[in-house]
């Protein structure tokens, strides 16, 4: 079975620094990869997808993503932080071309930004 | 605009009583799921169904039940089996009920006993 690690639970980041969200997944093929974010008592909201061909992934907000076969590894990344983007990320990994519809979450990464 | 939507917002049960949770999506999705989240345990599967009238257990399904009568409606009962029901409820929806594709998801139900 699929798995996925956050290693860190929370990172304070200074406004306008970069950031790197680190996210590490088990699985024996290459899986449909994705990022969260969670605002407090909000849903989750899709920052961006992996599925196949470019391994740099561009989503919204100014958010990027790069898929490591290598590494098993799949970074969030964003060059200048800004306080609205303190927020929980989560990282999420799928079975492509499987009957399994479910996702595996990581346990997410708490995101500070300090002025 | 289409998406997904739970109600309410917030929820208060007393000891010994049961409480549905209602989820709605107008987005044509064939696959819906329940989450539960507690600080620092990330996601947790209740249940999903992948197509109407089917569901199937996720990782903590005890406690809870779920239908799907209707392909815009997946409703989550938490019954009174469910000895720590105090926790954040999501409820989301994936278009296809295969492969891993993205789920969206609705803003949440916030479940505490009085």
């Amino acid at each position: 079975a699929q798995s996925v690690t956050q290693p860190d639970i929370h990172i304070t980041v200074s406004e306008g620094a970069s950031l790197e969200l680190r996210c590490n997944y088990s699985y024996g093929a290459t899986p449909y990869l994705f990022w969260y974010v969670q605002s407090p008592g909000q849903g989750l909201q899709l920052l961006l997808k992996y599925f196949s061909g470019d391994t740099l992934v561009q989503g919204i907000k100014g958010f990027e993503a790069e898929f490591k076969r290598s590494q098993s590894s799949f970074n969030l990344r964003k060059p200048s932080v800004h306080w609205s983007d303190a927020a929980e990320y989560f990282c999420a990994v799928g079975v492509p071309y499987s009957g399994y519809s479910t996702l595996t979450f990581g346990k997410g990464t708490m995101l500070l930004v300090s002025p | 605009d289409g998406g997904i939507t739970q109600s309410p917002k917030y929820l208060f049960r007393k000891e010994g009583q049961n409480v549905t949770l209602s989820c709605e999506q107008n987005l044509n999705h064939d696959a819906m799921y329940w989450y539960r989240q507690d600080p620092g345990q990330g996601l947790r599967l209740i249940y999903y169904s992948q197509i109407v009238n089917d569901f199937q257990k996720g990782d903590i399904a005890e406690g809870y039940s779920v239908s799907r009568e209707k392909k815009e409606s997946f409703p989550l009962t938490v019954t009174s089996a469910q000895k720590n029901p105090t926790a954040f409820y999501l409820c989301a929806s994936s278009i296809e009920g295969t492969g891993g594709q993205p789920q969206h998801f609705g803003d949440g139900t916030r479940l505490s006993i009085l």
